[in-house]
């Protein structure tokens, strides 16, 4: 069975901390990874990896993509208080329709 | 940008009603939109695959006599919740991709539904 796993759950850090969420998979026929922002409505995205050891940036955000050993981080640094949101991993399968397999989520609160 | 427009944002109906929820693709051809749904402080469950022209493909353990999906255009998919229930509130989301797999899915605004 496909599936996709984050950690941690939550984390509540203080503003200027940095933290690194962590996104590992085991699917066939894996396509894509992306990462999403989401807060009161539906997700934001933030980034979309398809290749091994390739970071992707932007500005306080970044992430990269082990398929070696199927996992993927979301860093973020100097955080700010709009940065409290829970973030989503996704898995695009190859087969068939271009369905996502979502991750449990990271909530992460950043306190002032 | 491709964009995705989810109506209505919230409903709040009486238990026994049914729900209609719209979800278009306002620049771009989708002939597949995929409805989520979402329970507090968990993530998106995937719950059919609504294809065009087609019947929508269910997840497991989703009811498609409870949730029903239609898709008759390029650009429109309806999920209609039947005698919802207050078990069925949730938030649901749709989300098309554009045809390109290098392009990520773009997400509706979703829908909150609240049964009394």
């Amino acid at each position: 069975e496909d599936k996709v796993v984050q950690s941690p759950l939550s984390l509540v850090v203080h503003e200027g901390d940095t933290v690194t969420l962590n996104c590992s998979y085991e699917v066939t026929n894996f396509r894509s990874l992306l990462w999403y922002k989401q807060e009161k409505k539906a997700p934001t995205f933030l980034f979309m990896l398809t290749s091994s050891g390739i970071e992707k940036k932007s500005g306080r955000l970044s992430s990269i993509l082990d398929k070696k050993e199927l996992f993927s981080i979301l860093n973020i640094t100097a955080t700010q208080t709009g940065d409290s949101a829970v973030y989503l991993c996704a898995v695009s399968l190859t087969s068939g329709t271009y369905k996502y397999i979502f991750g449990t989520g990271t909530r992460l609160k950043v306190l002032a | 940008g491709a964009v995705v427009s989810q109506h209505p944002s919230w409903v709040i109906c009486k238990s026994g009603t049914s729900v209609k929820i719209e979800c278009r693709s306002l620049d771009f051809q989708a002939t597949t939109m995929f409805w989520y749904r979402q329970f507090p402080k968990q993530s998106l469950m995937l719950m059919a695959t609504s294809n065009e022209g087609s019947k929508a493909t269910y997840e497991q353990g989703v009811e498609k006599d409870k949730f029903l999906i239609n898709h008759a255009s390029l650009t429109l998919s309806t999920l209609t919740v039947t005698s919802a229930h207050p078990e069925d509130s949730s938030f649901y989301i749709c989300s098309a991709p554009t045809g390109n797999s290098n392009q990520p899915q773009h997400f509706g605004d979703g829908t909150r539904l609240s049964i009394l």
